[in-house]
C-alpha cells in the first residue's frame, strides 16, 4: 500500500504566480482533504473533495481552489502567489466523507513563494 | 481564542523518561481526538485515535481524553530517542472530517 502521495515535494515560485499541487489518496479512500501547515504552526483545513465536489472549505480566500478527479485523486491551486503562501501544503484521505475513521497524511509539497 | 491549546515547547527528556503531552479545547462538540507525531520536514503519522471519553493505549503510547474537562493527554512509556519529534493533538466533530490541530509540541529525548 503505497500510503498518501504528494507531488512534488517541493517547489519554489515568485510572487504572483499560479501553483498546482498534486495528492494520490491511499487505496480505498476517496475523500481528500488539504491542509496548510506554516513554520512552526499546526495544519489548517483549507477544503475536502468528495464525489469530486467540494464538501467543505476552511478561512481561505478564493486563490485556492481544487479539483477532484474521478479516481479519487486531487490537486490544490493557488493563484496570484504571496509570500505567506510559503508553507507545507499536506494532502490527507479518509474513506468517506464524515465516517468515524482517521485521516492518513501525505508527506507533503513545500512551497517557497519569492 | 484558539479552538485547540498546545504547549509548544521544547520538552526535553532523558531517554526511559515518561512523557507527558497535552492539549486543552474549548469546543465542547468534539468527539474525535488525535495524536500525530511528525519528523522534521515530514507529514504528520498518526499515533492514537480516540472516540469520546477514555483511556487507550497502545504499545507505549496511552491516549486519555476527559470531555469534562476539555483536557486530552498523551503518555508514552520508556521514551526513546527516536521519540524525538513533533507531537500533535488533532480534534474533529461527528459528522466532519475537518481537523483542528494544536500547534505541536516539540519532543526531544537525550540518549
Amino acid at each position: 500500500d503505497a500510503g498518501v502521495t504528494q507531488s512534488p515535494t517541493h517547489l519554489i515560485k515568485t510572487r504572483g504566480q499560479q501553483v498546482t499541487l498534486r495528492c494520490s489518496p491511499k487505496s480505498g479512500h476517496d475523500t481528500v482533504s488539504w491542509y496548510q501547515q506554516a513554520l512552526g504552526q499546526g495544519p489548517q483545513f483549507i477544503f475536502q473533495y468528495y464525489e469530486e465536489e467540494e464538501r467543505q472549505r476552511g478561512n481561505f480566500p478564493d486563490r485556492f481552489s481544487g479539483h477532484q478527479f474521478p479516481n479519487y485523486s486531487s490537486e490544490l491551486n493557488v493563484n496570484a502567489l504571496l509570500l505567506g503562501d510559503s508553507a507545507l501544503y499536506l494532502c490527507a484521505s479518509s474513506p468517506g466523507p464524515g465516517g468515524d475513521t482517521e485521516a492518513f497524511f501525505g508527506q507533503g509539497t513545500r512551497l517557497t513563494v519569492v | 481564542q484558539k479552538e485547540v491549546e498546545q504547549d509548544p515547547g521544547p520538552l526535553s527528556v532523558p531517554e526511559g523518561a515518561i512523557v507527558s503531552l497535552n492539549c486543552t479545547y474549548s469546543n465542547s462538540a468534539f468527539q474525535y481526538f488525535m495524536w500525530y507525531r511528525q519528523y522534521s520536514r515530514k507529514g504528520p503519522e498518526l499515533l492514537m485515535y480516540t472516540y469520546s471519553s477514555g483511556n487507550k493505549e497502545d504499545g507505549r503510547f496511552t491516549a486519555q481524553v476527559d470531555k469534562s474537562s476539555k483536557y486530552i493527554s498523551l503518555f508514552i512509556r520508556d521514551s526513546q530517542p527516536s521519540d524525538s519529534a513533533t507531537y500533535l493533538c488533532a480534534m474533529r466533530n461527528t459528522g466532519f472530517q475537518k481537523l483542528v490541530f494544536g500547534t505541536g509540541t516539540r519532543l526531544l529525548v537525550s540518549p
